[in-house]
């Protein structure tokens, strides 16, 4: 197993586009986490997934933010009409379930101009 | 509400020398606590946790024990290497298995 893979690691966007980040998770994770990280921060919490549903959705996820895991493994994140304070670090974690480890990605790290 | 509150960095030492990092949390409840580590360029990994009171996590020689009297978690090392150069953080586990972070430490060990 290779771990939490993020794909791309680095997207560079002009002000106003939309982008969609992919996460895979630990194979037969069933929890999936985002979370955002801005710089010299720690993360933040953004929502997270149960198999294919998503059970909780914080503030922070405006509704320019959508995420889905149609079929309870990949993850999607995407983010509509970006604006600069969108630039930051998207982290996934997965953990096998409830009260287990979480297992981060590398991140992909947005630059919005 | 639920929060973490770290010492912020940059905290320099020299090689061998003692860290402490002290990390102090809210919470309703007994939650359990974490130190995550992100070296230069990679991903965050979980360094140690401890799931209750008094409870001592370790590993890489460092540790942390669960304070519940003072709501603390502070992590340490005897002495420390060059290569434990990262940034490190503090959390909290919260409803559903999320985790609440702190802000980080910048750790910098110079030979």
């Amino acid at each position: 197993d290779t771990g939490v893979s993020q794909d791309p690691r680095h997207k560079i966007t002009k002000r106003g586009q939309n982008v969609t980040f992919r996460c895979d998770p630990i194979s037969e994770h069933n929890r999936l986490y985002w979370y955002r990280q801005t710089l010299g921060q720690g993360p933040e919490f953004l929502t997270y997934f149960q198999n294919e549903a998503q059970l909780e959705k914080s503030r922070l996820l405006s509704d320019r933010f959508s995420a889905e895991r149609p079929k309870g493994s990949f993850s999607t994140l995407e983010i509509q009409r970006t604006e600069q304070g969108d630039s930051a670090m998207y982290l996934c974690a997965s953990s096998l379930d409830l009260n287990t480890e979480a297992f981060f990605g590398q991140g992909t790290r947005l630059t919005v101009v | 509400g639920n929060s973490v509150t770290q010492m912020e960095g940059p905290v320099t030492l020299s090689e061998e020398a003692f860290l402490t990092i002290n990390c102090t949390y809210t919470a309703t409840g007994y939650p359990s606590l974490f130190w995550y580590v992100q070296y230069p360029g990679e991903g965050l990994q979980l360094l140690l946790k401890a799931t209750k009171a008094d409870d001592k996590g370790s590993n890489k020689g460092f540790e942390a024990t669960y304070r519940k009297e003072t709501t603390s978690f502070h992590l340490e090392k005897g002495s420390v290497q060059v290569s434990d150069s990262a940034v490190y953080f503090c959390a909290r586990q919260a409803a559903g298995n999320k985790l609440t972070f702190g802000g980080g430490t910048r750790v910098l060990v110079k030979p």
